[in-house]
Formats: structure tokens, C-alpha cells, sequence
């Protein structure tokens, strides 16, 4: 079974400041692919970044990077200069196996960015 | 691409009335439409699996009598919940899954009155 930790409820961070939000995962399964999504209130999903397990550079978008260290089982999600607008909750979810299977979420870390 | 259209994103039933939600995908063939609730303040919750021509497979512990899933088409899967509660309120959301960049409906907030 999969199973995602992310052991931060809450985050603050000053606005321009870089923030790091944690995720731990556990699974059997070789291949794999991790994800960090963003919540905001309206409840829609936003797709931030995707890391691959067989990856061997860590995935980037723009402010989002993907810290991954696979024999520690971790995919940590860096976002650089924070802005307001990035308060909201991130999930790190991950799949396994071949084919279409679903995510498995984590609990989530709410992000809250001061001006 | 990979664009799923959710609809309502709000609804508000009378206890015991049925509620019907509609993920379309617009401009991609889904065989296949994962669905999920999330309770407030808490994670995404797997209930279902819809495919396309077959039975939906339920999660343990979802009802399937009550949450009636249809994937009639290759561009739409409907959630029915039926007979709702109180306690059936929640967020519900969809996704294709894999091969249209996991992207997600925009979900639909349930209130039972």
C-alpha cells in the first residue's frame, strides 16, 4: 500500500522568502510518481509539479522545484520568492504501479503567506 | 488540453432529495474518471472508479447504492448521490487520471439541509 506523510498542518512565510513543505511517502512499488498540488479555497486542484521515480534530475516549474531523495523516501516542494498569492493548501500525492491508477494524498499543509 | 468540465460547483439539497454531478471531458476521451471527497479540513478521499462501458468499482466502506456512478460515454461520468444526508455533504471532485496530466474537475460542494 501507498501511503503519503506530510507532518506539517501549518506554514507561515514572509512574502519574497523561500519556503519548503515536506513530504514523506512509502511504497513497494518500483516505479512511481510523485505530485504536489495547490488548494485554494475556491477547492479547485491545481497541478504544481510531477517527479518521476526514475527521474534523475529534480523537477522544476518556474517558482516550484521538487526536492527528491529517493533512499530517504522524501519529495519535499521548495516555492521560491513567495507571493500572497501562494497561501492556500498544498497536498503531495503520489501513484504507483503501471497504468491509470489513482493518487494518494497526503494530509496536507496549509501555506500562509505574510506581507 | 485535457480540460474537465464539473458541473454544479455548488449545490444545496433538502435531505432525502438525490443530487446528480457531471464531469465532461472537453477536449479528450476519458475511459476511465476517478472520483473523490474531501471532507472539511481534510484530505482527498478515493470513493470510486468509473469505466467507461462497465461497473463503476467502489472504494471500502463507499456505498454504492447510494453514490450511483455512470460512465456512459467517453466524455462524461456522472455521480448520483442518492436519498443524501447531512453527512453526505462534502467537496466531490474528479479526474481522468493518468495521460491528461492528472488535471482535476473543479470540484462540487455539497450541502444537505
Amino acid at each position: 500500500a501507498q501511503k503519503i506523510t506530510q507532518t506539517q498542518p501549518g506554514m507561515f512565510v514572509q512574502e519574497k522568502e523561500a519556503v519548503t513543505l515536506d513530504c514523506t511517502y512509502d511504497t513497494s512499488d518500483p516505479s512511481y510518481g510523485l505530485f504536489w498540488y495547490k488548494q485554494p479555497s475556491s477547492g479547485e486542484m491545481i497541478f504544481l509539479i510531477y517527479q518521476g521515480s526514475y527521474d534523475q534530475q529534480n523537477a522544476t516549474e518556474g517558482r516550484y522545484s521538487l526536492n527528491f531523495q529517493k533512499a530517504r523516501k522524501s519529495a519535499n516542494l521548495v516555492i521560491s520568492a513567495s507571493q500572497l498569492g501562494d497561501s492556500a493548501m498544498y497536498f503531495c500525492a503520489m501513484r504507483g504501479r503501471a497504468g491509470n491508477t489513482p493518487l494518494v494524498f497526503g494530509k496536507g499543509t496549509r501555506l500562509s503567506v505574510i506581507a | 488540453g485535457a480540460v474537465v468540465s464539473q458541473h454544479p460547483s455548488r449545490v444545496i439539497c433538502k435531505s432525502g432529495t438525490s443530487v446528480k454531478i457531471e464531469c465532461r471531458s472537453l477536449d479528450f476521451q476519458a475511459t476511465t474518471m476517478f472520483w473523490y471527497r474531501q471532507f472539511p479540513k481534510q484530505s482527498l478521499m478515493l470513493m470510486a472508479t468509473s469505466n467507461e462501458g462497465s461497473k463503476a468499482t467502489y472504494e471500502q466502506g463507499v456505498e454504492k447504492d447510494k453514490f450511483l456512478i455512470n460512465h456512459a460515454s467517453l466524455t462524461l461520468s456522472t455521480l448520483t448521490v442518492t436519498s443524501a444526508h447531512p453527512e453526505d455533504s462534502s467537496f466531490y471532485i474528479c479526474s481522468p487520471g493518468q495521460g491528461y496530466g492528472y488535471t482535476f474537475g473543479s470540484g462540487t460542494r455539497l450541502t444537505v439541509v
